[in-house]
């Protein structure tokens, strides 16, 4: 079953612009990560969040976690063509196996 | 240095065939995963080890098997593949040995059955 669902599904913007997903989950977490997948490629892991901080910067990326609400947003700010890919939220609810549950992601095109 | 590699890169089956994905990683991390990928669904965990001589089902185990050969290498099994299994497997890794550690994935095997 899939503990993160990413909003929205697709997303088209221009080089520039800034881009906003977001992730909502349904059970408690020991963190969220989120990842990116060009088409063809496998994931890469992005960032992490714990679920007692708020917000982590790398880079251009921004994410921010509430735990009260179960949810989290990434921000890319300006953006760039090679931006363009998929994007997914993984959450990690704890246990001794690191398991982690996936999204369906968000298909971000980022248009020169 | 490597990462994550899986083979083959990919792979055309007829119903009833049998095969083996291979994936190994040679980042000494203790815990490997398989996953399968379909459009619309996002990755579903198939198979992990949690570590070397260790294996247990995810969310989706029917229809496949697993071997954890030694720490570097996992490998996930098609006893007789059915058109259903056509999908994209990813197999990843992580150093089980520190709490919020990311996973690291291999390119993918897109397996079609026909």
């Amino acid at each position: 079953s899939q503990q993160g669902e990413e909003d929205p599904q697709a997303l088209s913007i221009q080089e520039g612009e800034n881009a906003t997903m977001n992730c909502s989950y349904k059970t408690s977490i020991n963190n969220l990560q989120w990842y990116r997948q060009n088409s063809g490629r496998g994931l890469v892991h992005l960032i992490l969040i714990r679920s007692n901080e708020r917000e982590k910067h790398s880079g251009r990326l921004r994410v921010t976690l509430d735990t009260s609400k179960k949810s989290s947003s990434l921000l890319i700010t300006a953006s760039r063509a090679a931006d363009t890919a998929s994007y997914f939220c993984a959450t990690d609810s704890g246990g001794s196996n690191y398991k982690l549950t996936f999204g369906k992601g968000t298909l971000l095109t980022v248009n020169p | 240095n490597a990462g994550v590699t899986q083979t083959p890169k990919f792979q055309v089956l007829k119903t009833g065939q049998s095969m083996t994905l291979q994936c190994a990683q040679d980042m000494n991390h203790n815990s490997m995963y398989w996953y399968r990928q379909d459009p619309g669904m996002g990755l579903r965990l198939i198979y992990y080890s949690a570590s070397e001589g260790t294996t247990d089902k995810g969310e989706v185990p029917n229809g496949y098997n697993v071997s954890r050969l030694n720490k570097r290498e996992f490998s996930l099994r098609l006893e007789s593949a059915a058109p259903s299994q056509t999908s994209v497997y990813f197999c990843a890794s992580s150093n089980r040995q520190g709490i919020n550690q990311p996973q690291h994935f291999g390119d993918g095997t897109r397996l079609s059955i026909l």
